[in-house]
């Protein structure tokens, strides 16, 4: 069974911070990782994903995320936080088994203050 | 533009009443799922269908049903046996044989009176 811990239900930071979003994972083979963002009332957004080759992935709006297979971590950032970054964020994981489902954290709102 | 059409967006229903939410795909994806967001619980699964006339019971199924009758179209219906129905429904899809990806449409809030 795979799951996802995302660690703070809540991060605030200033604009101009730098953003750190906490994921780890579990999994008993090798995971596909991806991170969602979800504005208030609307679906959910892919940023990046993890499938294999390089382990520091860039993805869109500046936010990119390091899979580090020691750590089971998957941990998202951004250099330097926008007001328009405010938003909740998912890390997900999938079992890489033919048409698997994906399994969700429980999501991390991330508040940004001028 | 190819995506995933949820209808409606907001819902209001009286208790004891069924009702069926719209799902609509045109990216040609075998599979298809329903989702159920509640505030800090994340994303929970409620069914999902691989192929058409074919779906499984998620995490959550009961008092839930869907169909698949055609490719492009999952509707879901929340019965009256939902003891919680008030929540926001997010349909999604992804493609065959591939990394798990979902693409999700915009969701529909239910509230139930």
């Amino acid at each position: 069974a795979q799951s996802v811990t995302q660690l703070g239900s809540h991060v605030s930071v200033s604009e101009g911070a730098l953003v750190l979003l906490r994921c780890n994972y579990s999994s008993s083979v090798p995971p596909y990782l991806f991170w969602y963002v979800q504005y208030p009332n609307q679906g959910l957004q892919l940023l990046l994903k993890y499938t294999t080759g390089a382990t520091l992935v860039k993805g869109i709006n500046g936010f990119e995320a390091e899979f580090k297979k020691s750590e089971t971590s998957f941990h998202l950032t951004k250099p330097s936080a926008h007001m328009s970054d405010a938003a909740e964020y998912f890390c997900a994981v999938s079992d890489r088994r033919g048409y698997s489902t994906l399994t969700f954290g429980k999501g991390t709102m991330l508040l940004v203050s001028p | 533009d190819g995506g995933i059409t949820q209808s409606p967006k907001y819902l209001f229903r009286k208790e004891g009443q069924n009702v069926t939410l719209s799902c609509e795909q045109n990216l040609n994806h075998d599979a298809m799922y329903w989702y159920r967001q509640d505030p800090g619980q994340g994303l929970r699964l409620i069914y999902y269908s691989q192929i058409v006339n074919d779906f499984q019971k998620g995490d959550i199924a009961e008092g839930y049903s869907v169909s698949r009758e055609k490719k492009e179209s999952f509707p879901l219906t929340v019965t009256s046996a939902q003891k919680n129905p008030t929540a926001f429904y997010l349909c999604a899809s992804s493609r065959p044989l591939d990394t798990g990806e979902l693409f999700f449409g915009e969701g529909s809030r239910l509230t139930v009176l």
